[in-house]
Order: C-alpha cells, then structure tokens, then sequence
C-alpha cells in the first residue's frame, strides 16, 4: 500500500545552520506530495507541495524537490531560526485516493 | 476566515462513557475526515465523508462513528471510549480529492479515557 516514511527525530539545530529532513515515498502511479508543520499546540499547516516529477515547493525559505526515480521529497532549508522550532510532517495523496498517507512526523528544535 | 473548528480542544472522561467531538468547516469542502496523531505512528485516518450523507472507513476506524448530515459538519461519536483511544485527534477539510488538493486541519481534541 501506500505509505511515507520520514527521518526519525528529534532533530536539533543552531540557528542558521542548514536543515534536511529526509522523506521517501511508495505509491502506486503519480501521487502528490505535500509537508505539513504543527507548532506546538496546535493543528497542521501546509508548507509546501508538488505535484509531479522535478516539480519544486517552496515556501518561507523551505524548498522540496519531487524526485520520482528516488521516490523522494526531501524538505530543505539554508538558515533555520528558532522560529521553525516545530514538527515537520512528509505526506502524500494519489490523484484518485480518499486519503493523505502521512509520515510519522520529525520533531526539530532551533537553538539560539 | 477560512477554518476548521473543533470543540473541545481538551477532554478528559470516563471508559465507556459516550463523547461526541464536533468538527465544522466554513470552506464548502465536500471532502472531511478525522485522523490520530500518536507517538511514532505519525497521523492515521479514522473515516472519512466524499459529501452529505457519504462516509467510509479510513485505516483505524473500529470503536468509532461518524456521521455526515451536512456539509459543514462532521462530528465523531465514541459510543464507548477505551484507554487505547487516548491520542490526539485531528479533523481536516478540503476541496475535493485531487492532484493539488490541500487539506486544512483543526487545532485538534486532546482526548484522555481513564
């Protein structure tokens, strides 16, 4: 079946240093690829997504580049800030699925 | 705006003890559904409902019920609650399942069964 598997956490980083987060996929056709933040307390917020092969999300200085021939949607960032402090959830939906397949979440905290 | 209510956002009760946790939308999505957020098991989908009076099971729905009788609502009904359903749960809302769909997620229920 459809499923997402992400790099464990915590993870814990200084401010401005660079953040990956490993996320890879299995799906059966085209699936759609998404990640998701939750600050603390409260509900999942897009961050970004892609829609097919090579496409590239970004946003607020965080990029994920959709890699079909690594099943892979690695989410990225330069310069963290203790801002970004949150967990960071890998997903997918399939163009004809009912649901999101969600990782199981990887917990970063920016340090000062 | 745009959002997903849920009340309560904490709850605290007894085993077997009926709840309902009420979720409600104001987008006109005709796709909802209620997820668990667990440790180390990330979030998985309890049901969900395509539009009005449609719904089906997800990946962990068994001592669950929903029900859809209008389009912004989509409460979920414990009808006896157990320890093993204390988690964290989620409701989302979106447009229609499709390639660049986007779900929209509740603050969430803190539910604790003692």
């Amino acid at each position: 079946g459809d499923s997402v598997t992400q790099m464990e956490g915590p993870v814990t980083l200084s401010e401005e240093a660079f953040l990956t987060i490993n996320c890879t996929y299995t799906a059966t056709g085209y699936p759609s690829l998404f990640w998701y933040v939750q600050y603390p307390g409260e509900g999942l917020q897009l961050l970004l997504k892609a829609t097919k092969a090579d496409d590239k999300g970004s946003n607020k200085g965080f990029e994920a580049t959709y890699r079909k021939e690594t099943t892979s949607f690695h989410l990225e960032k330069g310069s963290v800030q203790v801002s970004d402090s949150a967990v960071y959830f890998c997903a997918l939906t399939r163009t004809t699925g009912n649901q999101f397949y969600f990782g199981t979440g990887t917990s970063l905290t920016v340090i000062p | 705006e745009a959002q997903v209510t849920q009340n309560p956002r904490y709850l605290i009760t007894v085993t077997g003890k009926k709840l309902t946790v009420t979720c409600s939308q104001n987008m006109n999505h005709e796709y909802m559904s209620w997820y668990r957020q667990d440790p180390g098991l990330g979030l998985r989908q309890i049901y969900y409902s395509m539009n009005v009076e449609v719904t089906d099971k997800g990946d962990v729905p068994e001592g669950y019920k929903v029900s859809r009788k209008e389009k912004r609502n989509f409460p979920l009904i414990l009808e006896s609650p157990s320890p093993n359903q204390t988690s964290l749960y989620f409701c989302a809302s979106s447009l229609s399942q499709g390639r660049s769909t986007e779900a929209f997620f509740g603050q969430g229920t803190r539910l604790t069964v003692v």
